[in-house]
């Protein structure tokens, strides 16, 4: 069965502090997995994707296939990166059809 | 480019009614999937249209059904409406790639139905 687990609800860092988002997943078959983010009063909009491998707003997040996670990481929390974060995985033929995590709404204080 | 658009933005419906929701996917996308989110939680496939037909269908009941109009344009309409079926509606447009779809997917802004 397809699911995403992002076990917390919110986290709240200092400002400059390193920013951990846990997310791991079960999936039957080789899935592509994502960060979608979500401003306030904002649409859900792409962060990252695995297969880009790339770095988004000074995010990364590695695949690990061994522990089924993708965890998304910033070594320096910025106040403008407070948002909600959804954890996404879905079939590598279709980049429409998504199974979503709870999210995590990430606070960074000042 | 307006991105992708959903109308109405709110929506109160009582039980036992039927609603629409409707959605204009990115210019240039053609492939049009639609997502339920119930309030503290992520959002729910519920089924993909391309070509004007139902692809794919995540584990919703069959009150819940769709259309995709030849500009791409879509529909969602829920029958028999429950408590249990205030959410916010996603809609999200890509573009097929082959038999993929391949582009990144593009949300709209949703439809916050309400059922009393």
């Amino acid at each position: 069965a397809q699911r995403v687990t992002q076990p917390e609800k919110l986290l709240s860092v200092f400002k400059g502090a390193p920013v951990e988002l846990k997310c791991n997943y079960s999936y039957s078959g080789s899935p592509e997995l994502f960060w979608y983010v979500q401003y306030s009063r904002q649409r859900l909009q792409l962060l990252l994707r695995h297969i880009s491998r790339e770095s988004i707003k000074g995010f990364t997040a590695d695949l690990n296939k061994g522990e089924t996670s993708f965890h998304l990481k910033k070594p320096f929390a910025q106040e403008e990166d407070s948002a909600m974060y959804y954890c996404a995985l879905g079939p590598s033929y279709n980049f429409n059809k998504f199974y979503f995590g709870s999210g995590t709404k990430l606070n960074v204080k000042p | 480019d307006a991105g992708v658009t959903q109308s109405p933005t709110h929506l109160i419906k009582t039980r036992g009614q039927q609603v629409t929701l409707r959605c204009s996917p990115k210019s240039g996308h053609d492939t049009v999937s639609w997502y339920q989110q119930a309030l503290g939680q992520g959002p729910q496939f519920i089924f993909q249209y391309y070509e004007e037909e139902e692809r794919q269908r995540g584990n919703f009941p069959d009150r819940f059904s769709g259309h995709q109009f030849p500009n791409y344009s879509s529909e969602l309409n829920v029958n028999a409406l429950l408590l249990g079926d205030s959410a916010l509606y996603l809609c999200a447009s890509s573009l097929r790639v082959g038999t993929m779809a391949a582009t990144e997917a593009f949300f709209g802004q949703g439809t916050r139905l309400t059922v009393v």
